[in-house]
């Protein structure tokens, strides 16, 4: 059973175009994010949720819209893309918020989408 | 903006070979190190959580240590196989929030 899966795996689009990217986990897990893998291939945080709250929003365009409908799904939603946004993109989550003592942060990661704007 | 450091960006190794690599992270405000391995085509996959300074992990072939103090840790692995090849990012959990900040990776190539 895929534990964190994230569809479609591959996503090929025009510029200007909206599109979102679905992301499942069946771990039970309260908190969920987004990356986005650049050209450098590092990873970095677009997004975090917490049982649908959003937590975490980092310095990201505001065409990225991510939407929780309950706490196994975090999709994001992409409006008026650019040829810059081509990039995979990773869904991961983690079972608890932090609590500080008791807890860390080890993440789950999905697949990966690759994005690719034409 | 945090600075996770990590060298070399890449490594080729004989099979056999026993290897190492360094994560570097800031000293102040920490609360947890992670290592993922990540292979092509896959999801980065977590190795290990070390959260107190003296720490050594250990899994199979693979062991870390952490340095909190100094800010480093290692990942050392013995006799490498070329299924060990992989891409190795550490990832700085600091003390607020619930983020991790990677590193670029130390990308291992273990040639048979």
């Amino acid at each position: 059973d895929t534990a964190v899966s994230q569809t479609p795996k591959y996503l090929v689009t025009q510029m200007g175009n909206d599109k979102s990217i679905k992301c499942e986990q069946n771990l039970g897990h309260d908190t969920m994010y987004w990356y986005k893998q650049d050209s450098k291939k590092f990873l970095k945080i677009m997004f975090s949720y917490n049982n649908k709250e959003l937590i975490i929003n980092e310095t990201v365009p505001n065409r990225f819209s991510p939407k929780s409908p309950d706490k196994a799904h975090l999709n994001l939603h992409i409006n008026s893309l650019e040829l810059g946004d081509s990039a995979v993109y990773f869904c991961a989550s983690s079972p608890l918020l932090k609590v500080k003592g008791l807890s860390t942060d080890t993440q789950y990661f999905g697949p990966g989408t690759r994005l690719t704007v034409l | 903006i945090l600075n996770v450091e990590q060298s070399p960006q890449s490594l080729h190794v004989q099979e056999g070979d026993s290897t190492n690599f360094t994560c570097s992270f800031p000293s102040s405000n920490f609360y947890a190190l992670h290592w993922y391995r990540w292979e092509t085509a896959k999801s980065p996959e977590a190795l290990f959580v070390m959260t107190l300074n003296g720490d050594e992990k250990k899994k199979g072939r693979i062991s870390a240590t952490l340095n909190t103090k100094e800010g480093y840790s290692y990942l050392y692995i013995k006799g490498s196989q070329p299924e060990d090849s992989a891409t190795y990012l550490c990832a700085f959990e600091e003390t607020s929030g619930s983020r991790l900040t990677f590193g670029e990776g130390t990308q291992l190539t273990v040639n048979p």
